[in-house]
């Protein structure tokens, strides 16, 4: 079973919906990180959370928001969705200190 | 400003031969480094990591070099096989007390000859 899940792997939906998309864990990591990776680009941080209380802003955090309802899981959503935001998007988790981030698979978001 | 890149966008290799992926960082404070593969459709997966205070670490079929006086990492891919096929970028961990930053490289794609 994978560490780390994400739901959906697919979603099309047209501008100005609000959508999430979740992440799970169960390596039992108290950071979770989301990031979203254009074609040709590397990945770019959007929100990370290093526990339960604690959001912080990646570099692109403008259109998003992020909830972490609990250690094991940190949802995303864009409350407007807009062309641009159609990316992959990636939910990774790590241990604190000098941690590896693990990568979930992925979910390929197309906003027409 | 800082930055994790690489050097080539792509890069064709023969089946069997020896793999070299190279990532060139900026920031001299960097004290970890990771590569990471990414297959087609997948998230990126860890392959090897390496702390600032070592030069070389080895793995199965993989390793990696990292050179701080010119900051150079590089991955090296022994026989390589058509399941090397991928994208791989390699990632800098940069401390900052408590909220440490892990800068991803753009990638380079390795496409394997049979």
């Amino acid at each position: 079973d994978a560490d780390v899940t994400q739901t959906p792997r697919n979603r099309i939906t047209k501008t100005g919906k609000r959508i999430m998309l979740e992440c799970s864990q169960t390596k039992g990591h108290d950071r979770m990180y989301w990031y979203r990776q254009d074609p040709g680009l590397g990945l770019q941080l959007i929100y990370y959370s290093f526990d339960v209380k604690d959001i912080n802003k990646g570099e692109i955090s403008d259109g998003y928001s992020v909830s972490r309802q609990a250690q094991a899981k940190f949802s995303l959503s864009l409350e407007s969705a807009i062309p641009n935001q159609t990316a992959l998007y990636f939910c990774a988790t790590s241990e604190g200190g000098l941690g590896t981030q693990y990568f979930g698979p992925g979910t390929r978001l197309l906003v027409l | 400003g800082e930055s994790v890149g690489l050097h080539l966008p792509t890069l064709s290799v023969q089946e069997g031969d020896n793999s070299i992926i190279n990532c060139a960082y900026s920031n001299s404070a960097s004290d970890y480094f990771i590569w990471y593969k990414q297959e087609s459709g997948k998230g990126p997966q860890f392959i090897i990591d390496i702390r600032s205070n070592m030069d070389k670490r080895q793995g199965q079929r993989v390793t990696v070099l990292l050179n701080k006086t010119v900051k150079h990492l590089s991955l090296q891919i022994a026989a390589t096989q058509p399941g090397d096929s991928a994208v791989y970028f390699c990632a800098e961990n940069t401390p900052n007390g408590a909220n440490s930053k892990l800068t991803f490289g753009k990638g380079i794609t390795l496409s394997v000859r049979p």
